[in-house]
This record gives C-alpha cells, structure tokens and sequence, in this order.
C-alpha cells in the first residue's frame, strides 16, 4: 500500500535561517506531488506541484523553493526564514492523470519562525 | 482561474440535527468536486467525491452546475462529525491542482 511521511514533525526556527522540509511517498511511481500552508482561519494554500522528477511549478511567489530530486522525494526549502513562513506545511501525492483523483496528505510539519 | 467558497467558517449543531455546509465554486471548465474533512489529530482525508455520487457516513453533495455549488449535507449529525471540513476544486490543467475553500469547522453538540 502507499504512505506518504513528512519530517520534522514540528520545528522552531529563527528569522533569518534556513529550511528544509522533506516528503517522501512509498508504494507508487510518477506520483503528482503538492506542498500546501494551512493557516489558521485562512484554508489550504497550494505552494508548489510537481508532476516529475525535477518539475516544479510554483503557485505563490514567496520566500520558498522547491525540488524533486528524486521520483518519489519533495523537499520545501528556503534561504532565510521570514516570520510569515510560520504555518503548517501539508505535503501530498496523487496518481497522475484524471482530475478525479484522491490527494492523499502526510502528516504535516508545524514550522514556528521566531 | 479556480476558487472555491465556504461562507460559513463555524457550524454549530445539536445532535440529531441535520447539517449543511455550503460550497460554491468559480471555474470555467468541468471540475471535479471534493469534500475533504479533518478530524482532530487526524490527517486531512477525502470524504466524498462528486463523480462517485455516494453517501459516506452519512454525507451526501450534489453538484449544481446552475449555482455553481457542492452543498455538503447530513441529516442527523452525530458527535464524532465534529471535524474541520474542506471543499476542494480540481480542474483538467496540468498537474490536476486542488484548489481548497476557506474551510468549515463543524461542532457537533451532544
């Protein structure tokens, strides 16, 4: 069966450092792969999708990156921390083709930027 | 360009009571419509999708093309629907992006 895991599970980081948050799946090829925000009060917001191993599309223009360095690996990742970049960080996968398709979602990273 | 509304940020109900949350959508093409819902400590899930014109625990969503809407209903809500619950769009671009709604938190009183 496929699992999607996500680590940290939580992590405090100051302004100013860097980040690096991973998603890997298991038990799929080709998956489509998503990073979402969760805000409180304000829903899921879609940051970045990637349909391959290094294509990356980016949704919102903001302080984050990220890369598919491998099928079935997503990482989040930025250069220097803002305060606003607080939130949690959903990552899923979903079979690649029709748009009827379940997303499946990890567990989350709760991300405090102090 | 896709966007999904859910006016109603909480939703408190007795028990035993039915329940609507309601869901409305801007797209130009043929979506495809989801309810997601979170229950605490739980990972986000899928609970219905439209094309597959089921009911789960209860649950049921009929889309109205006409209002644009995917009304998300239950006839007697029970304690454990108490849960945070999405309404999701996903278009036929490439990559099949979700595009979530505001979401709804639904308490369930006993």
């Amino acid at each position: 069966s496929q699992t999607i895991h996500q680590w940290p599970a939580t992590l405090v980081q100051p302004v100013g450092s860097p980040l690096s948050l991973e998603c890997t799946v298991e038990g799929t090829s080709n998956p489509n792969l998503y990073w979402y925000r969760q805000a409180a009060g304000r829903g899921l917001q879609l940051l970045f999708y990637s349909v391959g191993i290094g294509q990356i599309s980016s949704e919102v223009p903001q302080n984050l990156s990220a890369s598919r360095p491998q099928d079935r690996q997503f990482i989040l990742s930025s250069k220097k921390l803002l305060l606003s970049d607080s939130g949690f960080y959903l990552c899923a996968w979903r079979v690649s083709g029709r748009a009827a398709y379940e997303q499946y979602f990890g567990p989350g990273t709760r991300l405090t930027v102090t | 360009a896709q966007r999904v509304t859910q006016p109603e940020k909480l939703l408190s109900v007795f028990k035993g009571a039915p329940v609507e949350l309601k869901c409305n959508y801007s797209y130009s093409g043929s979506p495809e419509l989801f309810w997601y819902v979170q229950y605490s400590r739980q990972r986000l899930q899928l609970l219905l999708r439209h094309i597959s014109r089921e009911s789960i625990k209860g649950f049921t969503a009929d889309l109205n093309k006409g209002e644009t809407s995917f009304h998300l209903k239950k006839p007697f809500a029970q304690e454990e629907d108490s849960a945070m619950y999405y309404c999701a769009l996903s278009g036929q671009a490439a990559g099949n992006k979700l595009t979530f709604g505001g979401g709804t938190r639904v308490l369930v009183k006993p």
